[in-house]
């Protein structure tokens, strides 16, 4: 069974740091790309990054130059490092396997992990 | 890069069919092959249910279907069931190498 489990959200203030950890099992890791996408409380989705089978990155304005993507395929597992962390920040971070290409669609989703971000 | 526009809610009763449009550019829905949607349920994580403008994944019912025409990507689910009830989304690949979604549609059966 595909499985992903993110973990490493909680609560931070602003201009700190935390990095989110998402396990995936049930299927070859190294061979998909996947995306961050995170959903602010009450609203809709948004991409954040994107890390394609390549090695090449992606990421939305939004968190460009703030945040990280990374993946260690001898661990199954895919990262995203947040650095000077703003209140918009706050929201459920969701990891997601690539159907297809790198930025075409998701089609698995882990439970997500919420990070938020207050003084 | 600003958020595809898609109606705020859309109704119907059960067996209906209806239609969620999703309005973006020449940059995103209309440039490329490439618009998914997304079925989400309250507190739970999105489902795709259409990839690549029109294609299904294994496991999802075939009342689901999408399309494009020019612009504009839709979403129509026909036979309505209760259980259809949920917010839906979509997303398009843009020319600047990202992503970006759709605002999002309450679904409401009757």
């Amino acid at each position: 069974e595909v499985q992903l489990v993110e973990s490493g959200g909680g609560l931070v203030q602003p201009g700190g740091s935390l990095r989110l950890s998402c396990a995936a099992s049930g299927f070859t890791f190294s061979s998909y790309a996947m995306n961050w996408v995170r959903q602010a409380p009450g609203k809709g989705l948004e991409w954040v990054s994107a890390f394609s089978g390549a090695g090449s990155t992606f990421y939305a304005d939004s968190v460009k130059g703030r945040f990280t993507i990374s993946r260690d395929n001898s661990k199954s597992t895919l990262y995203l490092q947040m650095n000077s962390l703003r209140a918009e920040d706050t929201a459920v971070y969701y990891c997601a396997r690539a159907v297809a290409g790198t930025l075409r669609g998701d089609d698995c989703w882990g439970q997500g992990t919420l990070v938020t971000v207050s003084s | 890069q600003s958020a595809l526009t898609q109606p705020a809610s859309v109704s119907g009763s059960p067996g209906q069919s209806i239609t969620i449009s999703c309005t973006g550019t020449s940059s995103d829905v209309g440039g490329y092959n490439y618009v998914s949607w997304y079925q989400q349920h309250p507190g739970k994580a999105p489902k795709l249910m259409i990839y690549d403008v029109s294609n299904r994944p294994s496991g999802v019912s075939n009342r689901f279907s999408g399309s494009k025409s020019g612009n504009t990507a839709s979403l129509t689910i026909s036979g309505l069931q209760a259980e259809d009830e949920a917010d839906y989304y979509c997303s398009s690949y843009t020319s600047s190498h990202t992503r970006v979604f759709g605002t999002g549609t309450k679904v409401t059966v009757l």
